[in-house]
């Protein structure tokens, strides 16, 4: 079944310690996106690639990495300088264009003691 | 700036009632508009979307929603709600600074009680 994965599903990190959060997808889609949930804040962009080897900040990108070096994969680095890193992490991809539906992966409860 | 506002944080119905999830946008140029349904530790799946043409969108389980730009809205409406509509439900736009970067409202939990 085509799909985005997005593994693991809950993850525990001492604070301190950087952490990478997987995304997957067999889409064939060009664009992917990483969101951020907190509850009553709804989703925010923390970055996006249209294609393989660019990647573009969005609104609360301090505190992340991401790398794209193959189109199927867009891992998510939450270093230690992210403030509050607790939190719903979703990963989502699209096919180009402005119009197009966001497909979203199961998401990453990430806690950081 | 472009934003995205759902007007009620949380909405209790019963069962077999009507529902209408209300959202307003601002934005200086032209949007597109979607709807989505997220349940509990999941992902978000699209219910409907407003791209152009008619203004009354109808989507999957039974939703529809009415895009009015005059009044910047789009209101998520469905005439008989079931225990399963149970969820947080988003209002998003796109089209702000190309590239289909969804901005997002802050969500509305829909309680159906039996």
């Amino acid at each position: 079944d085509g799909g985005i994965t997005q593994s693991p599903k809950y993850l525990f990190r001492k604070e301190g310690q950087n952490v990478t959060l997987s995304c997957e997808q067999n889409l064939n889609h060009d664009a992917m996106y990483w969101y951020r949930q907190d509850p009553g804040q709804g989703l925010r962009l923390i970055y996006y690639s249209q294609i393989v080897n660019d990647f573009q900040k969005g609104d609360i990108a301090e505190g992340y990495s991401v790398s794209r070096e193959k189109k199927e994969s867009f891992p998510l680095t939450v270093t230690s300088a992210q403030k509050n890193p607790t939190a719903f992490y979703l990963c989502a991809s699209s096919i180009a264009g402005v119009n197009t539906e966001a497909f979203f992966g199961q998401g990453t409860r990430l806690t950081v003691v | 700036a472009q934003s995205v506002t759902q007007l009620d944080s949380q909405v209790p119905v019963f069962e077999e009632a009507p529902v209408e999830l209300r959202c307003n946008y601002s934005s200086s140029v032209s949007v597109y508009l979607f709807w989505y349904v997220q349940y509990p530790n999941q992902g978000l799946q699209l219910l409907l979307k407003y791209l152009s043409g008619s203004t009354l969108v109808k989507g999957i389980n039974g939703f529809e929603a009415e895009f009015n730009k005059s009044q910047t809205s789009f209101h998520l409406r469905k005439p008989s709600v079931h225990i399963s509509d149970t969820a947080e439900y988003f209002c998003a736009v796109s089209g702000v600074g190309g590239y289909n970067k969804l901005i997002f409202g802050a969500g509305t939990r829909l309680a159906v009680h039996p």
